[in-house]
């Protein structure tokens, strides 16, 4: 099965509102990472947060091992901020970060 | 700032022919990945490279092959092409042994078999 999941797959929201993204996963993990991509472009780290709350400008995340989870709360959003967002964990096993498929985020003037 | 680059771009190829990707990355790290991102998927590893002649397999390896000859570069081949391989290829380098690092991307090549 899919050992990482995100939800969800697509958010449109109003500029200015607040976005609440998940990513669960099933499997035992070293690092939790997001990384943001912009349409048509490459992905680049937003947050290395393998446990507890890290907090970047308007961006927050929050990962809780013992629920398998983390979330990535984007406040006041921007139409800048529109793109995919993708979670991905790195597992005990080795350096490869498995990744779950993404939440497409438009924000809208 | 980390650099990975990525050539070609875009590539269009028939079915049945040779592609190579290629990636090269100037931070010195010992990791490398090749991805291929397709819609509903997410990225999916294909395979990977500890360092310069190593090279393992990802999670869907078949049909490509990869070559790491230097610390600097990683290629990803496709010997017979095939429709299915249509996909945005994403190469990758970073040392995950390290806490706080993390992958750093290439701009991505967008590949059609026709």
């Amino acid at each position: 099965g899919q050992q990482v999941q995100q939800s969800p797959t697509s958010l449109v929201l109003q500029e200015g509102e607040n976005a609440e993204l998940q990513c669960n996963f099933s499997t035992s993990l070293n690092s939790m990472q997001w990384f943001y991509q912009r349409p048509g472009g490459s992905l680049i780290s937003v947050f290395y947060n393998p446990s507890g709350t890290k907090q970047s400008g308007r961006l927050t995340s929050t990962t809780v091992i013992k629920e398998r989870r983390s979330s990535l709360h984007i406040s006041s959003s921007q139409i800048t901020d529109s793109g995919t967002y993708l979670c991905a964990i790195l597992n005990n096993a080795g350096a490869k970060l498995t990744f779950g498929g993404g939440t497409r985020l438009t924000v809208r003037p | 700032e980390a650099a990975v680059t990525q050539s070609p771009r875009n590539k269009v190829a028939v079915t049945g022919g040779k592609v190579t990707l290629s990636c090269n990355q100037t931070n010195n790290h010992n990791n490398m990945y090749w991805y291929r991102q397709d819609t509903g998927h997410g990225l999916r590893l294909i395979h990977y490279s500890y360092g310069a002649g190593s090279t393992e397999k990802g999670d869907i390896p078949d049909g490509y092959k990869a070559s790491r000859p230097s610390q600097e570069n990683f290629s990803l081949i496709l010997e017979l092409a095939t429709p299915s391989q249509t996909s945005v290829y994403f190469c990758a380098s970073g040392d995950a042994h390290r806490e706080g690092d993390t992958q750093y991307f290439g701009p991505g090549t967008r590949l059609l078999v026709l």
